[in-house]
């Protein structure tokens, strides 16, 4: 089983919509959690940690559930330059476990 | 702050060649890692170091060697390259383990193509 799962998308959406991604993970014994944002052929860069007690960020929220071991992230006002893979991001006993990352691209 | 730094940025090797890729960090960072990507992938953990003299296997180590002789760098051996090691590699450091510690910064990365 994969330690961190998404929705390999790619999600179309207009300028200004709103779009949530979802991430699950495998052990509960994780430690910390991120979202990372990465563009085509750079490197991953952090957009955001993620509390248990959730998190906004500007136009971007993060949302962790520990018991259901799911996170997210929602993007409100979509802008062209939020074009790019979003990645989930699991920390547990010194190792960062990456997802597959969900590809968003916002059309004028 | 030159932050991570990676060298070289594209390599072609033969198959059966070997090569080092460089990774020096400024960032007096104690846990380094190396992660390769494969097109449309995520990231998979090669191996990581949590300080000098000290590294571990991540979740794809066969083929690949490493050492941390020092904080700043940390180097990743190709033995004998072989095609599926055609991808793109990239070096990472964190402060830390705890809390704000354990963000990552990565460098640009390297790609590699085996021929």
């Amino acid at each position: 089983r994969k330690e961190v799962e998404q929705d390999p998308g790619p999600f179309n959406v207009p300028e200004g919509a709103t779009v949530a991604f979802n991430c699950t993970y495998s052990n509960s014994a994780s430690q910390s959690f991120f979202w990372y944002r990465q563009d085509c052929r750079k490197e991953p860069k952090l957009l955001m940690s993620v509390y248990s007690s959730g998190n906004e960020d500007g136009r971007f929220t993060a949302q962790l559930n520990r018991a259901s071991q799911y996170i997210s992230l929602l993007i409100r006002d979509s802008k062209l330059s939020d074009s790019a893979t979003y990645l989930c991001v699991v920390y547990n006993f010194n190792k960062f476990y990456f997802g597959s990352g969900t590809k968003l691209n916002v059309k004028p | 702050n030159a932050g991570v730094t990676q060298t070289p940025k594209f390599r072609i090797l033969k198959i059966g060649q070997s090569m080092t890729l460089q990774c020096t960090q400024d960032m007096n960072h104690n846990y380094m890692y190396w992660y390769r990507q494969d097109p449309g992938m995520g990231l998979k953990l090669i191996y990581y170091s949590v300080g000098a003299g000290i590294t571990d296997k991540g979740e794809v180590p066969n083929g690949y060697n490493v050492s941390r002789s020092t904080t700043e760098d940390f180097p990743l051996r190709l033995e004998l390259a072989a095609p599926s090691q055609t991808s793109v590699y990239f070096c990472a450091s964190s402060y830390g383990a705890g809390g704000g510690a354990n963000v990552l910064t990565f460098g640009a990365g390297s790609r590699l193509t085996v021929l």
